[in-house]
């Protein structure tokens, strides 16, 4: 099964920040990769699908990129309500797997 | 509105079956795959199950293959994981989640709240 990494595993940071996370695969998946933030008690919610397409309804401030093994989830200017954790989720094979996530909490 | 609602969870003990049922509502549920997607409490997601829009074609996870089936009845616009041969390991909350595509092998764009099992003698 294709492995997912997440760097890094949580991070602290502040309202305005611009934040990125990482995700790697242990082979290549093409595009075929998604992020997920997932909040304290509540379900995940998709933001990007695609490596970069931005799911509908997700403020602009989120952006995905990358290919192949390397992808980036980035939040242009972090606000109250993004503190929450982030999963990647490849779906290039027939095993779909999620990263181990990343903790974004507040400096 | 997209509403899907889990049942079914609950304690079990080791060895035992549980069936978990989700009802989904607010879509044409026959056009999109489906999925059941876990999480043990404080860890990260793994996916468990999907199922395509026709049922014609399945997938699981290595870890419960064989002793997990996912069905679904479009009639209904019901989704079914029935769980036999439950180990510890199996405890997580459960979620119903919809792909955005008929097929099962993409992205789940509507989640339900979960349902829990707990294993335990």
């Amino acid at each position: 099964a294709i492995q997912l990494t997440q760097s890094p595993s949580s991070l602290s940071a502040s309202v305005g920040d611009r934040v990125t996370i990482t995700c790697r695969a242990s082979q290549g998946i093409s595009s075929a990769l998604a992020w997920y933030q997932q909040k304290p008690g509540k379900a995940p919610k998709l933001l990007i699908y695609d490596a970069s397409s931005l799911e509908s309804g997700v403020p602009s401030r989120f952006s995905g990129s990358g290919s192949g093994t390397d992808f980036t989830l980035t939040i242009s200017s972090l606000q109250p309500e993004d503190f929450a954790t982030y999963y990647c989720q490849q779906f290039n094979s027939y095993s779909i797997t999620f990263g181990q996530g990343t903790r974004l909490e507040i400096k | 509105e997209v509403q899907l609602v889990e049942s079914g969870g609950g304690l079990v003990q080791p060895g035992r079956s549980l069936r978990l049922s989700c009802a989904a509502s607010g879509f044409t549920f026959d056009d999109y795959a489906m999925h059941w997607v876990r999480q043990a409490p404080g860890k990260g997601l793994e996916w468990v199950s999907g199922i395509s829009w026709n049922s014609g074609s399945i997938g699981y996870a290595d870890s419960v293959k064989g002793r997990f089936t996912i069905s679904r009845d479009n009639a209904k616009n019901s989704l079914y994981l029935q769980m036999n041969s439950l180990r510890a390991e199996d405890m997580a909350l459960y979620y119903c989640a919809k792909d955005m595509s008929p097929n099962w092998n993409y992205v789940f764009d509507y989640w339900g709240q979960g349902t829990l099992v707990t294993v335990s003698s």
